[in-house]
């Protein structure tokens, strides 16, 4: 199955500024995936990040507030832009595979 | 809309069997998944069940799919102290790769 790398594994960020989450996959997959898990809740899916495409947003995330890259099959990017504490989470990444959805080990965000 | 429920916490004796339920309320989900979150980490892929069936065995995991009460359980034997962890089950379709999560079960084994 799929291996994602995932980074950074966490970050402290101050409110305002904006981070870029990097997510490679070991081999080509045609669909990723972008999730947030606030604390102590589950996994919400913000976006679907095609290649050669805009992501494909979830209701209540936009393109301005998380915007995401897809340059190739094995590679995406979410940046949480313009950050507040209410953005502080566990983000995650992932990938379809021939087994099921294969998740990155997620960046711990927190804003300050 | 879709939603997944899990109950929020179990607790069980090192050695006994762990069963953690879940139900679901799309029926056009092609696949359910069970995932493994250890604190810290990212979710590790477990298992998963195809719509169609009804039972999958994986070594100690035993998946048992209800599809007429949407109910899903994951059994897991000889529950040992590294099985500690939160639990979640997720309902998805392979055509949009969307998954929706259950809030997640934390297991908690006793020695």
């Amino acid at each position: 199955s799929a291996v994602i790398s995932q980074k950074p594994s966490r970050d402290i960020c101050q409110r305002g500024t904006s981070l870029t989450i990097q997510c490679q996959v070991d081999s080509q997959v045609t669909m990723m995936f972008w999730y947030r898990q606030q604390p102590g809740q589950s996994l919400t899916l913000i976006a679907t990040a095609n290649q050669g495409s805009e992501a494909t947003y979830e209701s209540g995330f936009v393109i301005d507030k998380f915007p995401i890259s897809r340059p190739n099959l094995t590679f995406s990017t979410l940046t949480v832009s313009n950050m507040s504490p209410e953005d502080s989470s566990i983000y995650l990444c992932s990938a379809d595979n021939n087994y099921g959805y294969t998740f990155g080990s997620g960046t711990r965000l927190t804003v300050v | 809309g879709e939603d997944v429920e899990q109950s929020l916490f179990l607790s069980v004796r090192e050695g006994d069997s762990s069963v953690i339920n879940c139900t679901y309320t799309d029926s056009s989900s092609t696949y359910l998944y069970w995932y493994k979150q250890e604190p810290g980490a990212g979710l590790q892929l477990l298992t998963y069940i195809f719509s169609n069936m009804d039972m999958k065995q994986d070594q100690r995991l035993t998946v048992l799919l209800n599809k007429k009460d949407k109910h899903l359980s994951l059994r897991i034997a000889d529950t040992q102290t590294g099985d500690s962890a939160i639990y979640f089950c997720a309902e998805g379709s392979r055509n949009t790769g969307k998954l929706i999560f259950g809030q997640g079960t934390t297991l908690q084994v006793k020695p």
